[in-house]
């Protein structure tokens, strides 16, 4: 079973930054967090990861907690390209080597 | 840089038959990872290929099985198909990830997927 949490689904203006939390409680020390998002019947794309310290990309960013039990990705300036299924996933990096999806989060970008 | 291409795009097969599906990975990978994504859900892994052998696998039967070739491409084989094998059917490629070598290096790309439906 995912070992997170994410509203199933969200609106976001076309513009305005998205923000997209992702529960994870149960969380193991060595544990990563990782964001994926799928656009309608593509693959999945990555989109950027971390340990526990706040990490920023061309994509995104990513704000991890300090006890590490949530996270919320945030797209800058979202556009109508970004409406998408957002997946956050936990694993072990360079160990368990499958990742474990749940439902994401619908992201409809609005005009 | 190509990135993980997948063949085919499409395919249509009826129940009973068998299918092999066919993934190239990204520039410099040599790990490549397959999944399951029904419709509406989240993909489910079905195995890990290194060194041209199986090293992990997820939770499905015997009827999936799969091959890496010297130059790291991968085919996925589903035998005996079912009803409930139509799915996306999506490769990854990675670096491996191996104990001692450079960390934080085993992120998973995705290819375009197979629209796989059985008939």
């Amino acid at each position: 079973d995912a070992k997170t949490t994410q509203p199933p689904s969200m609106d976001c203006a076309e513009g305005r930054a998205a923000n997209l939390p992702c529960n994870h409680s149960t969380i193991s020390g060595n544990e990563y967090v990782y964001w994926y998002r799928q656009i309608h019947s593509q693959g999945p794309q990555y989109i950027i990861h971390g340990l526990k310290n706040n990490e920023t990309n061309e994509m995104a960013s990513l704000i991890i907690t300090e006890d590490r039990k949530s996270s919320t990705l945030i797209l800058p300036h979202a556009t109508l390209r970004d409406t998408a299924v957002y997946y956050c996933i936990v694993r072990v990096a360079m160990s368990n080597y499958q990742l474990i999806w749940g439902a994401g989060t619908k992201l409809i970008i609005k005009p | 840089d190509a990135g993980v291409t997948q063949s085919p795009t499409h395919l249509i097969k009826t129940r009973g038959q068998q299918v092999t599906l066919r993934c190239s990975p990204k520039s410099g990978h040599d790990t490549v990872s397959w999944y399951q994504q029904a419709l509406g859900q989240g993909p489910q892994f079905i195995f890990q290929y290194y060194e041209e052998e199986e090293r992990q696998r997820g939770n499905f039967p015997d009827r999936f099985s799969g091959h890496q070739f010297p130059n790291y491409s991968s085919e996925l084989n589903v035998n005996a198909l079912l009803l409930g094998d139509s799915a996306l059917y999506l490769c990854a490629s990675s670096l491996p990830g191996l104990a001692g070598g450079p960390p934080n290096t085993d992120t998973q790309y995705f290819g375009p997927g197979t629209r796989l439906t059985v008939l």
